[in-house]
């Protein structure tokens, strides 16, 4: 599977859109970029899910270059309860493959 | 609530006992999955199962670990002698494999498993 790269920490607070990039250099063709939530003594929850352009749901929007090579996810007007490690994952998920996570992005938002 | 089911949610062992965890996954979900997680990290892949049929294990699995579904339904985790690199979250998710290339695993609350 893809390696990716993404920030260890961000910090922001309340009301600001927070942006999140990672990078996928050998993202394969038939590769998705998958974004899933933890919370403290919890399990990761899917966020949003894309292939490619720009993808929105009620929770994020998932930007992906032309290249395919990095992508953002952008969440709008965070709030404390968004404070959690945001993973980025690149792989095929077709057929239910095990998922590959790194160590995942800290945000913390403030007031 | 008709989500991911774990337990115990929490289990404080001594090296050496063996342990069982538990895993009732969304009742129509035909794909179950255990994943270890560390303080830090992101969670890792053991194992996974289509129904009954345990498809794949991680090179990382110990024979000391052991994992089932015998009636393609819940799932159940042993660890035998366990050693306090054991240590961690065992985090349990399910999903529906169908024709799409989508796959959303849903994830339970998971185990803390504390090897003294």
């Amino acid at each position: 599977l893809a390696k990716t790269t993404q920030p260890i920490s961000m910090d922001s607070y309340e009301g600001q859109e927070v942006n999140i990039t990672c990078s996928h250099n050998n993202i394969a063709t038939n590769d998705y970029i998958t974004w899933y939530q933890q919370f403290p003594s919890q399990g990761p929850r899917f966020i949003i899910q894309g292939y490619k352009t720009k993808v929105t749901n009620e929770v994020a929007s998932l930007f992906i270059p032309a290249d395919r090579k990095s992508s953002t996810l952008s969440l709008p007007r965070v709030s404390l309860s968004d404070t959690a490690v945001y993973y980025c994952l690149v792989g095929f998920t077709g057929g239910g493959n095990k998922l590959t996570f790194g160590t995942g992005t800290q945000l913390k938002v403030e007031l | 609530d008709t989500g991911v089911s774990q337990d115990p949610r929490h289990k404080i062992t001594k090296r050496g006992q063996n342990v069982t965890f538990r895993c009732d996954p969304i009742s129509e979900h035909n794909r179950l999955y255990w994943y270890r997680q560390t303080l830090g990290q992101g969670p890792e892949f053991l194992t996974y199962f289509q129904n009954e049929a345990q498809l794949e294990k991680s090179r990382l699995l110990s024979d000391r670990f052991s994992a089932e579904r015998p009636k393609g339904s819940f799932s159940t985790l042993e660890i035998q002698r366990t050693e306090q690199g054991d240590s961690a979250m065992y985090l349990c998710a399910s999903s529906l494999m169908g024709e799409s290339s989508y796959n959303e695993q849903f994830f339970g609350p998971g185990t803390r498993l504390t090897v003294l």
